[in-house]
């Protein structure tokens, strides 16, 4: 089975803060993605990452940054911590030309 | 405006009773559609998938139709279960995925 885990479930921070947001998948895909969710808007995409070092940002990257250092590890980093980045997360994972995105349990941020 | 509509946005049933969920869309061409299931605080898991020129697909009490010319789907959910509570997110992909904002469904002893 495929498994993706994320750093945090639950997560608390203040306004100005620097954030990191950790996932890591154990079947070698190529691709990775960082989502945010938030009630009736479904999952936005914020930057996928096709391979290792390469970044693509999605439909609302600003106000995040990423970093593919290793092909397991994809991290989201919010620079200065804003109270409308407070969301859920979702990271998922999928091997290249392959449909199907496998999602980690999400971190639910929340910053103050 | 999201290119991916899903109605009801929530919904309450009685265990063991059937309901629908509908999902329409306006992503053009598009190459598959794919239910998931997401339980509260898990990320969502794929139910079924289904390409342009599929009309039907199930899995086990769970079954998913499309029609491509009225750009609709629905996901058809038999003989609820208490363990069917959770959101179901509609998601048709082209070149990327576009996401609804799910319908969330309560089963209720």
């Amino acid at each position: 089975d495929v498994k993706v885990t994320q750093s945090s479930r639950y997560l608390v921070k203040r306004t100005g803060e620097k954030v990191f947001l950790e996932c890591v998948q154990d079947m070698d895909h190529e691709n990775m993605f960082w989502y945010r969710q938030d009630p009736g808007l479904g999952l936005r995409l914020i930057y996928f990452s096709y391979d290792v070092k390469m970044k693509e940002k999605g439909d609302i990257p600003e106000g995040y940054s990423v970093s593919r250092e290793k092909k397991e590890r994809f991290s989201l980093i919010l620079e200065s911590a804003s109270t409308n980045q407070t969301s859920m997360y979702l990271c998922a994972s999928r091997r290249q030309n392959y449909n199907e995105q496998f999602f980690g349990p999400g971190t639910r941020l929340t910053v103050l | 405006k999201n290119q991916v509509e899903q109605s009801p946005q929530s919904l309450i049933i009685l265990e063991g009773k059937n309901c629908t969920l509908q999902c329409n869309y306006t992503v053009s061409p598009f190459s598959n559609l794919r239910w998931y299931k997401q339980d509260t605080g898990r990320g969502p898991v794929s139910l079924t998938i289904m390409t342009f020129s599929e009309n039907t697909k199930s899995n086990g009490r769970y079954t998913a139709t499309l029609d491509a010319d009225t750009k609709q789907s629905s996901l058809h959910i038999t003989a609820s279960q208490l363990s069917d509570s959770a959101s179901y997110i509609c998601v048709v992909s082209e070149n990327d995925m576009r996401f609804g904002a799910g319908t969330r469904l309560t089963v209720k002893p």
